[in-house]
């Protein structure tokens, strides 16, 4: 069965410093998302991606933030000066029309 | 209030037992509804999608009160694998079609 695939599964990163979380997502699909998860909390939603570009955005996803589609498979998360409160599962979600989202196995991003 | 609320729980029952799960959203322009499991530190993944009219999947049944924006899950005969945190998901009312979640509800079946 096709997979999200995401890299790296751990990222660890000084304070300040930029991280890119990639994905790739199942190779049909068309929408693409960005979620996370801060330990012992909910999945919350950052922003959705169609046609290259934003169709929607949280308001947790500021210009701290930006996304790519760089070539025709993979999708980043760009957090640029992260901040210790960026520390949190990281996880990409793809789908098709009418279909319900499939979800990579995450990055745990850990920020000191 | 919170868009997705569930009952954190735990739940802790014994195998063979049904247990019954609820939630409630605040938009009333939902249109999708969900039920996701999420294993320990792991990704969701999509348990069942809910239907207006109730829908059965195996020993899983959802449920959809629209009138009272409410979704429930019931799991019969539950077994050690059906251990894990289940999660409340609604499809935010925007053009995107991203998710809101609930915090979950856990659940730990026993021998």
């Amino acid at each position: 069965e096709p997979e999200v695939t995401q890299t790296p599964s751990h990222q660890v990163t000084q304070m300040g410093q930029e991280v890119i979380l990639r994905c790739v997502p199942i190779s049909n699909h068309l929408y693409f998302y960005w979620y996370r998860q801060i330990l012992g909390q909910k999945v919350e939603f950052l922003v959705s991606f169609y046609n290259n570009e934003i169709s929607e955005k949280s308001e947790i996803f500021d210009d701290q933030f930006s996304v790519e589609r760089p070539d025709g498979s993979n999708f980043t998360l760009k957090i640029r000066s992260t901040k210790l409160e960026d520390s949190a599962m990281y996880f990409c979600a793809s789908k098709e029309s009418n279909q319900p989202q499939h979800f990579g196995d995450g990055t745990r991003l850990s920020i000191l | 209030r919170k868009e997705v609320e569930q009952d954190p729980g735990p739940f802790n029952v014994p195998e063979g037992a049904t247990v019954a799960f609820n939630c409630t959203y605040s938009n009333s322009a939902s249109q999708s509804f969900f039920w996701y499991r999420q294993d320990c530190r792991k990704e969701p993944k999509l348990l069942m999608s809910v239907y207006s009219s109730g829908n059965e999947d195996g020993r899983f049944t959802a449920q959809l009160n629209r009138a009272s924006q409410y979704i429930s899950l019931l799991i019969r005969d539950s077994k050690l694998s059906d251990s894990a945190t289940y999660l409340c998901v609604v499809k935010r009312a925007a053009s995107g079609y991203a998710l809101n979640f609930g915090k979950g509800t856990s659940l730990l079946v026993t021998p």
